[in-house]
């Protein structure tokens, strides 16, 4: 298996700019994680799809952020109009059903930077 | 809002020696999870360990559990350069959301 596929793995966009990150999750997994990393924060729960179905957004920073998992082999974070801060690395997960027991498995990150 | 906290934020040993990492948390959970992410990668999961676990042991990783303290510490025995990464814990309270601490930065020198 691949493993969870992201891109681009970095993006370095300017101020006010649309950009887009994009996720495959592992074949067969039904739950999806969108996390940000940062130095300040740490890692953070943006997002979590079970069956496609978006369960929890309460991470989302704002509503320059979305978030849509239009079948179960792909996702996107979208951010428009981006923002200086919210330069950090977005990482996308992915595991079988979201249980509480199971290993969330990530994917490479994409590298965010917004100049 | 973070979970669990470790300590060290830095760790530096030589190769062979035992790294010793701890986390602690504030509220209660069913199980506590630990992570590796190399430099410029994703975080891989290592181990899992219940609350009503007190220890667990997989290759030369062994985790502790207090829930008493509400304290973990994850120890890599005889350590090797290919350990050096930041090792995260992460927290999981009852549903499917993890609350990772801002790591430990391990690095081991040959």
């Amino acid at each position: 298996d691949a493993g969870v596929i992201q891109s681009p793995r970095h993006e370095v966009t300017e101020m006010g700019q649309e950009v887009t990150l994009r996720c495959k999750p592992i074949s067969g997994h039904n739950s999806l994680f969108w996390y940000r990393q940062t130095m300040m924060r740490g890692l953070e729960l943006l997002i979590y799809f079970n069956n496609n179905v978006p369960i929890d957004d309460s991470g989302m920073p704002e509503d320059r952020f979305s978030a849509k998992m239009p079948n179960a082999s792909f996702s996107t974070l979208k951010i428009q109009p981006s923002e200086p801060r919210d330069s950090a690395v977005y990482f996308c997960a992915s595991s079988l059903s979201g249980g509480a027991e199971e290993t969330q498995y990530f994917g490479p990150g994409t590298r965010l930077l917004v100049l | 809002s973070q979970q669990g906290e470790e300590d060290p934020q830095a760790l530096s040993i030589q190769e062979g020696e035992n790294a010793t990492m701890n986390c602690s948390y504030k509220t209660s959970i069913n199980n506590l999870q630990w992570y590796r992410q190399n430099s410029g990668r994703g975080l891989v999961h290592l181990i899992l360990i219940r609350s009503n676990e007190r220890e667990k042991h997989s290759g030369r990783l062994r985790v502790t559990l207090d829930t008493s303290k509400k304290s973990s510490s994850l120890l890599i025995t005889a350590s090797r350069a290919a350990d050096t990464a930041s090792y995260f814990c992460a927290t999981e309270a009852g549903s499917y959301q993890l609350t990772f601490g801002k790591g430990t930065k391990l690095s081991v020198i040959p």
